[in-house]
């Protein structure tokens, strides 16, 4: 139930093209939904967040989408580019007795080809 | 600004031998600390997290030890490495008690090859 699945493994996306990369989770305690951005020999970096009281959040080029029925979210990179490839984390996250733990999906590297 | 420090960033290990990994957030107070590891197709694995000082909890039953000596300092620690631990160590640390929602941020990573 602490699983967070996330497909595709491995994403290429045509420059100026949208990528979409889905998780899907089971435990309905889950209450917040971020995405991480890493680069190769990187931490990875908060890029946007959710809760599920909100079906879509948007920064920039980038958008979260959230079917909370389904028990699932993804990322939309709009006008996608080159500079966006990177390895892409989706997580969920619920209070846990004060503390607060990620459970991280398994990745998607994305490559932006010209 | 609060920023996190990790070292080493690599370091190539003979099977048998000790781990120390250190890691120290600076600019805050109290901060929830997490070693994670990070293997190729795996994501990312919580390995220990803890609250306060001497307070460790482990999410998975491993090789690995955590230590929590300072308020904000971590170590990741092996009596004896086998090939499997082998990966990518991430040091992390989040603002306790705001509710659910709050930022991991992440170190650099530390890569252990055990050889």
């Amino acid at each position: 139930q602490q699983q967070v699945k996330q497909s595709p493994q491995s994403l290429i996306v045509q420059k100026g093209g949208i990528s979409i990369i889905n998780c899907a989770y089971e435990n309905t305690a889950f209450d917040y939904f971020p995405w991480y951005q890493q680069f190769p020999g990187k931490g990875p970096a908060l890029l946007i967040a959710i809760r599920p009281d909100v079906s879509e959040k948007k920064e920039g080029r980038f958008t979260i989408s959230f079917n909370k029925s389904a028990k699932q979210f993804s990322l939309h990179i709009m006008d996608s580019q080159p500079g966006d490839s990177a390895t892409y984390f989706c997580a969920a996250s619920r209070r846990d007795f004060g503390n607060e733990k990620l459970t991280f999906g398994t990745g998607t590297r994305l490559t932006i080809i010209p | 600004s609060q920023t996190i420090h990790q070292w080493p960033a690599t370091l190539v290990q003979p099977v048998g031998s000790p781990l120390s990994l250190e890691c120290t957030v600076e600019g805050t107070s109290n901060p929830n600390l997490y070693w994670y590891r990070q293997a190729a197709g795996r994501g990312l694995q919580l390995l220990f997290y803890s609250v306060g000082i001497g307070q460790i909890s482990s999410e998975v039953p491993q090789n690995l030890s955590a230590s929590r000596p300072q308020d904000r300092q971590f170590i990741l620690s092996s009596k004896k490495l086998l090939l499997s631990d082998s990966g990518f160590y991430l040091c992390a640390w989040s603002v306790p008690y705001r509710g659910s929602g709050n930022t991991i941020y992440f170190g650099e990573g530390s890569w252990l090859t055990v050889v």
